[in-house]
């Protein structure tokens, strides 16, 4: 069976700190995946996507970046972080749209 | 562009009852219609999925019904129980949402023992 990990839970970071936000897909082969945003009170924003290795797409311009190194493995970047970015990231998979988007348990991330 | 609207934005009921949280989205060419569960602090859980054509759907206690013509979907919770407390969610896909799942802002769903 499929399943999505997502790593780490919790996260308290600086300003000004890097970041790294790892997502891994098991049981299928050339998923879609996604990066999700949840702030406090508002609705998912979907932030990137990617179709296959290396590729990626951003649907927000923001303090944030993505790569897909593997079939399977989606990450989620920073290179100095801002209060703005604290919310809760959310990764997701999905084999086509006909079949929904499964989500990981998500990452809460607070920049101090 | 796509507008997904989750009203009311908080209900709470007492236990037992039947209940329907509604979805409304303002571009009726949608491919889909999900449905998901979102609990305090954790991640989304998949309910339902309603594809194309498939006005129904239908899992245990729960039924989402779909109508692109008029875009609106229902989600209906028959006999709540405590359990059933949660944030519920709807997304569509479609042309409109550049073909990626476009999210609500949710129902929060309070059962009362």
């Amino acid at each position: 069976s499929q399943t999505i990990h997502q790593w780490p839970a919790t996260l308290v970071q600086p300003v000004g700190s890097p970041l790294s936000l790892e997502c891994t897909v098991e049981g299928t082969s050339n998923p879609n995946l996604y990066w999700y945003r949840q702030a406090a009170g508002r609705g998912l924003q979907l932030l990137f996507y990617s179709v296959g290795i290396g590729q990626i797409s951003s649907e927000v311009p923001q303090n944030l970046s993505a790569s897909r190194p593997q079939d399977r493995q989606f990450i989620l970047s920073s290179k100095k972080l801002l209060l703005s970015d604290s919310g809760f990231y959310l990764c997701a998979w999905s084999t086509g749209q006909d079949y929904g988007y499964t989500f990981g348990s998500g990452t809460r991330l607070t920049v101090v | 562009k796509q507008e997904v609207t989750q009203i009311p934005a908080a209900l709470s009921v007492p236990e037992g009852e039947n209940l329907v949280l509604n979805c409304s989205f303002t571009d009726s060419a949608i491919y889909n219609l999900q449905w998901f569960r979102q609990d305090p602090g954790k991640g989304l859980t998949s309910l339902l999925l309603n594809q194309s054509s498939q006005r129904e759907q239908t899992s245990g206690r729960l039924n989402a019904s779909l109508d692109k013509s008029s875009g609106r979907s229902t989600l209906y919770i028959a006999a709540s129980q405590p359990g059933d407390s949660a944030t519920y969610l709807c997304a569509v896909i479609g042309p409109g949402t550049g073909n990626q799942f476009y999210f609500g802002t949710g129902t929060s769903l309070t059962v009362i023992p």
